[in-house]
């Protein structure tokens, strides 16, 4: 069982260039989440979906694009990378019904922008 | 709005000492609490949760955490660390209501287990 796969697990983006990280789970999740991971500031809600085609802004949603075209798939795109933009990125995914469903999250993808 | 504060970012411990980490949380509604930990370089995992009945909650590795809510707190112990409980441990909390499942983290802990 593969779970939340994230690619790449690391890249380097110069300022100004537009990326998008990938988000895969293979468990019939209805919700997924982007977090990023900044050193002291624990972890932030970036974006999120309930289900396919419906996606909402976490937390700090600016510089950032997501959107839910199948269950499974759920890309964060960078428009134009900045240096702020330099974070340990995770995708996140549960089930919605039922509450307090345990998030399972994927392994993390290392950012740097420079 | 919710929020949680872990007040020690970091706290070294010795093996086979017992240790305790901080958690309290701020909300207006009913919650439910979460402790995950993350190991170097990986991604968090679920360690305990509490979402109702007893308030005393349990892992499998044997940590336990207690829902106070008088204290709205939900700190973590372990009575005796091993070198591999060395990891960020943080704590969380969801909307008892909410319709989706957002978790609100807190900064984290970092517990270094020393021989």
């Amino acid at each position: 069982n593969a779970g939340v796969t994230q690619t790449p697990k690391f890249q380097v983006l110069k300022t100004g260039q537009s990326m998008t990280l990938q988000c895969a789970q293979d468990m019939n999740h209805e919700y997924m989440s982007w977090y990023r991971q900044d050193p002291g500031m624990g972890l932030r809600l970036i974006h999120y979906s309930v289900g396919a085609g419906i996606t909402d802004q976490g937390e700090v949603p600016n510089g950032y694009n997501v959107s839910r075209s199948t269950t499974e798939d759920f890309p964060l795109r960078l428009l134009s990378a900045a240096p702020s933009q330099t974070s340990v990125y995770f995708c996140a995914s549960s089930y919605s019904t039922g509450r307090g469903n345990t998030i399972y999250f994927g392994e993390g993808s290392w950012l740097t922008v420079v | 709005a919710q929020s949680v504060t872990q007040l020690d970012s970091q706290v070294p411990v010795f093996e086979e000492a017992p240790v305790e980490l901080r958690c309290n949380y701020s909300s207006s509604v009913s919650v439910y609490l979460f402790w995950y930990v993350q190991y170097p370089n990986q991604g968090l995992q679920l360690l305990l949760k509490y979402l109702s009945g007893s308030t005393l909650v349990e892992s499998i590795n044997g940590f336990e955490a207690e829902f106070n809510k008088s204290q709205t707190s939900f700190h973590l112990r372990k009575p005796s660390v091993h070198i591999s409980d060395t990891a960020e441990y943080f704590c969380a909390v969801s909307e008892g209501g909410g319709a989706t499942n957002k978790l609100i983290f807190g900064t984290g802990t970092l517990l270094a287990v020393q021989p």
